[in-house]
């Protein structure tokens, strides 16, 4: 299986700060890489797939890069709506895996 | 607007059985690949099972084989998932997904069914 590791796993930033979380992949996925924003008691919502491309509605702030095991996710400025947790997966193959998550706290 | 709604959630004994269901509105079920995914509270996410637009094709993580059935009902644009033999690690929030761009990326996120398994 492949396995996502997500670092850092909390990270506490203010309004208006670019910030970055990365996830790395035990064997090479290609661009086979999503980022999903969830809020408590919700399910997750898309933001990013194939590594970059951004889903439609996905504010612009938002941007992700990488491919082979090494990706990004950035928020270029932090807004209010963007506290909460983000989770990578990879769907290059069977079992697809999530990262074990990013909390965004409000420093 | 796309809606997909989970049902069938609840509290059951180890060893018993569960069918969840999820009901889709909005986009065209018939043509995507549909899936379950399930989080333990306060735990991340993880993967359960997917089914092809007709269902020919079925895929399980590991944990589940042999005691998960996925399945699917595109005149009633519904998902199913039966669950037997189940057991406390089987606890979780049980997500229906569905994936339209790439098979295996959820385009679409259900609000989730909680299954208790606690005796």
């Amino acid at each position: 299986d492949i396995q996502m590791t997500q670092s850092p796993s909390t990270l506490s930033a203010s309004v208006g700060d670019r910030v970055t979380i990365t996830c790395r992949a035990s064997q090479s996925i290609s661009s086979w890489l999503a980022w999903y924003q969830q809020k408590p008691g919700k399910g997750p919502n898309l933001l990013i797939y194939k590594a970059s491309s951004l889903e439609r509605g996905v504010p612009s702030r938002f941007s992700g890069s990488g491919s082979g095991t090494e990706f990004t996710l950035t928020i270029s400025s932090l807004q209010p709506d963007d506290f909460a947790t983000y989770y990578c997966q990879q769907y290059n193959s069977y079992p697809y895996t999530f990262g074990q998550g990013t909390k965004l706290e409000i420093k | 607007e796309v809606h997909l709604v989970e049902s069938g959630g609840g509290l059951v004994q180890p060893g018993g059985s569960l069918r969840l269901s999820c009901a889709a509105s909005g986009f065209s079920f018939s043509a995507y690949w549909m899936n379950w995914v399930r989080q333990a509270p306060g735990k991340g996410l993880e993967w359960v099972a997917s089914i092809k637009q007709g269902g020919s094709e079925r895929y399980y993580v590991d944990s589940v084989k042999g005691r998960f059935t996925i399945s699917r009902d595109n005149a009633k644009n519904s998902l199913y998932l039966q669950m037997n033999s189940l057991r406390a690690e089987d606890t979780a929030v049980y997500y229906c997904a569905g994936s339209g761009y790439d098979t295996g990326l959820f385009d679409y996120w259900g609000q989730g069914t909680l299954v208790t398994v606690s005796s």
